[in-house]
């Protein structure tokens, strides 16, 4: 019954590897997130895609690509990760621009 | 472009006691409106939502929100705490015409004493 679910829920790496989380939502939404929170609990939109067309692209170095193949799923893809790039990743997803629907987050840790 | 602020970083209240959360907005038209909470380890999760009509909205979790225009303000109330409400909770201002993006305040840690 899992409505909007990540993997990994942890995922620990070393600086300069490439890694990605996966996110999929089962409600049927047309819109879909990615969050960063940082170690204050601070929430920065990343990227929102709307039925599978990239539609909020924020301030994010281009290390960052995420990827929609479908409307059901957003996955965010990390490359050469940095000490800087530690923290909880949250995907949310929402239908017609209305509340969200936050997955149980993916804490990533870089050594 | 639309801005939210929650003045209170840190609230402690006595179980029991009443709550008020607030949370001002910066929008030149009436966004929509939305408080969630997050819990230790967790997602976060939808309180309340205003977007029309009726200014005083109600809740999950026996949480309610007022929108005063005036005062530009959506702060969160609950008339008593219990020790499960401890947990992190943000405002959040959306707007229709803007992809659907939501502007998240810094986030108030609410901590319940027994």
């Amino acid at each position: 019954d899992t409505a909007v679910s990540q993997t990994p829920k942890y995922l620990v790496t070393q600086m300069g590897n490439d890694k990605s989380i996966k996110c999929e939502q089962n409600l049927g939404h047309d819109t879909m997130y990615w969050y960063k929170q940082d170690s204050k609990k601070f929430l920065k939109i990343m990227f929102s895609y709307n039925n599978k067309e990239l539609i909020i692209n924020e301030t994010v170095p281009n290390r960052f690509s995420p990827k929609s193949p479908d409307k059901a799923h957003l996955n965010l893809h990390i490359n050469s990760l940095e000490l800087g790039d530690s923290a909880v990743y949250f995907c949310a997803s929402s239908l017609m621009r209305t509340e969200q629907f936050f997955g149980p987050g993916t804490r990533l840790t870089v050594l | 472009a639309q801005s939210v602020t929650q003045p209170d970083i840190h609230i402690t209240v006595s179980e029991g006691a009443s709550l008020e959360l607030r949370c001002n907005y910066s929008y030149g038209a009436t966004p929509y409106l939305f408080w969630y909470v997050q819990s230790p380890g967790q997602g976060l999760q939808l309180l309340l939502k205003y977007f029309s009509g009726d200014t005083l909205v109600q809740g999950i979790k026996g949480f309610e929100a007022e929108f005063k225009r005036s005062q530009s303000s959506f702060n969160l109330r609950k008339p008593s705490v219990h020790w499960s409400d401890a947990a992190e909770y943000f405002c959040a201002v959306g707007l229709n015409t803007n992809a659907g993006k939501s502007t998240f305040g810094d986030g108030t840690t609410l901590t319940v004493k027994p």
